[in-house]
This record gives C-alpha cells, sequence and structure tokens, in this order.
C-alpha cells in the first residue's frame, strides 16, 4: 500500500464549477500538508500549506485536514481555464521528506 | 522570488553512459533534493542534502549518486544510465514550509 493515496481522476468541469481533490494516507505521524499545483512541462508550484487538522482558505481555494480520518481535500471555488493542471498532494513528518500522492490532472471547460 | 534552475529540459542518453544533471538555487537554502516523477507513481526521492558535502538516501537511490561541492549547486549523477531511469527528473530547494521546484529534465535513455 501507497504511504499516500490520490483520486486519480482525469477530471473534467465546466468553467465555474467546485473542483473538489482528495488524498488519504497511512502514516499517522504527518504533520505538514500541502498541495501543489503542475502545469504541462513545468515543475510542480505550492499553492497551499497547512500544519495538522483545520481548514485554511487563500482566494478561491480551500484546504482542509482531518487527521482523524487521514484525509486531505482542496477545493477550487468558481474555478476558471486557468485552474487545468495537475494537483499533487503532499505531505511530511520531519524536515526533510515529502511523500506525495500520484496526482489528479484537471480540466476547466470553457 | 525563489528560482531553481535545472541545467537542461531535455537528454538523451544510451545504455551505460555516465549522466550528470545539475541544479542550481538562488536562495541560500540549505537543503536540496532530487525527485523523479513518473505516471502513476507521482514524485519519489531520489536523494536529499541539507548542507554542502552532506547527503542521505531518498526511497530509491540505487543506480544514482550525488555531489554537493557549492550551497547553491546539486548534482545528480546516474553511474551507467539505464533504460529504467528514463523519467522526469526534478531538484528543489527548501527552506521553512515553502519547497521550491525547478521545471525538470526529461531523460531519455535508449
Amino acid at each position: 500500500q501507497k504511504e499516500v493515496e490520490q483520486d486519480p481522476g482525469p477530471l473534467s468541469v465546466p468553467e465555474g464549477a467546485i473542483v473538489s481533490l482528495n488524498c488519504t494516507y497511512s502514516n499517522s505521524a504527518f504533520q505538514y500538508f500541502m498541495w501543489y499545483r503542475q502545469y504541462s512541462r513545468k515543475g510542480p508550484e505550492l499553492l497551499m500549506y497547512t500544519y495538522s487538522s483545520g481548514n485554511k482558505e487563500d482566494g478561491r481555494f480551500t484546504a482542509q485536514v482531518d487527521k482523524s480520518s487521514k484525509y486531505i481535500s482542496l477545493f477550487i471555488r468558481d474555478s476558471q481555464p486557468s485552474d487545468s493542471a495537475t494537483y499533487l498532494c503532499a505531505m511530511r513528518h520531519d524536515d526533510y521528506k515529502l511523500s506525495f500522492g500520484a496526482g489528479t490532472t484537471v480540466t476547466v471547460r470553457a | 522570488d525563489v528560482k531553481v534552475t535545472q541545467s537542461s529540459r531535455y537528454l538523451v542518453k544510451r545504455t551505460g553512459e555516465k549522466v550528470f544533471l545539475e541544479c542550481v538555487q538562488d536562495m541560500d537554502h540549505e537543503n536540496m533534493f532530487w525527485y523523479r516523477q513518473d505516471p502513476g507513481l507521482g514524485l519519489r526521492l531520489i536523494y536529499f542534502s541539507y548542507d554542502v558535502k552532506m547527503k542521505e538516501k531518498g526511497d530509491i537511490p540505487e543506480g544514482y549518486s550525488v555531489s554537493r561541492e557549492k550551497k547553491e549547486r546539486f548534482s545528480l549523477i546516474l553511474e551507467s544510465a539505464s533504460t529504467n531511469q528514463t523519467s522526469m527528473y526534478l531538484c528543489a530547494s527548501r527552506e521553512g514550509p515553502s519547497t521550491h521546484f525547478g521545471n525538470g529534465t526529461r531523460l531519455t535513455v535508449t
């Protein structure tokens, strides 16, 4: 079993829809939770960062962490074609190693 | 803005060749990382370094080595390239919660 499981997608939604992305994990020691966005032929860029459980909002993006269920989510409201990308969840428990999900490819149709 | 620069976007090498992938960061970060990214597997950590001349194995170090002679530069070496090392290679640097990635080197071994 992988340490981090991510819904594989792909996901295709109309412009303006809410995009919901999820990851589950098995290592209860994870304390730091991140979402990265990766455009085609580019490196991942950090979107959201959360420490421990709770919600965090940044503009159209909301990240949720439920440590009791070992489940994290990213919601994108009012999705735009420019949100079309691969989204990667990532998490870590120490100072160094990030564990990544396999990524979900999202297409927002104009 | 943090900049992580990988010297090559695309490389084609033959089986058995020694391959050098170079990475430079401009923010004086202590921690640097090499990942490979494969479809369905996400990002997997090959090696990381937390200081000059210091290195630690990640999850998949076999067939790779690294060099960090200067703080800003972290090199990945494939001692004898094999076809199963065909992949996207991503370099990253980190200070605090944010890990910053380069745009990747797509290596094909024939």
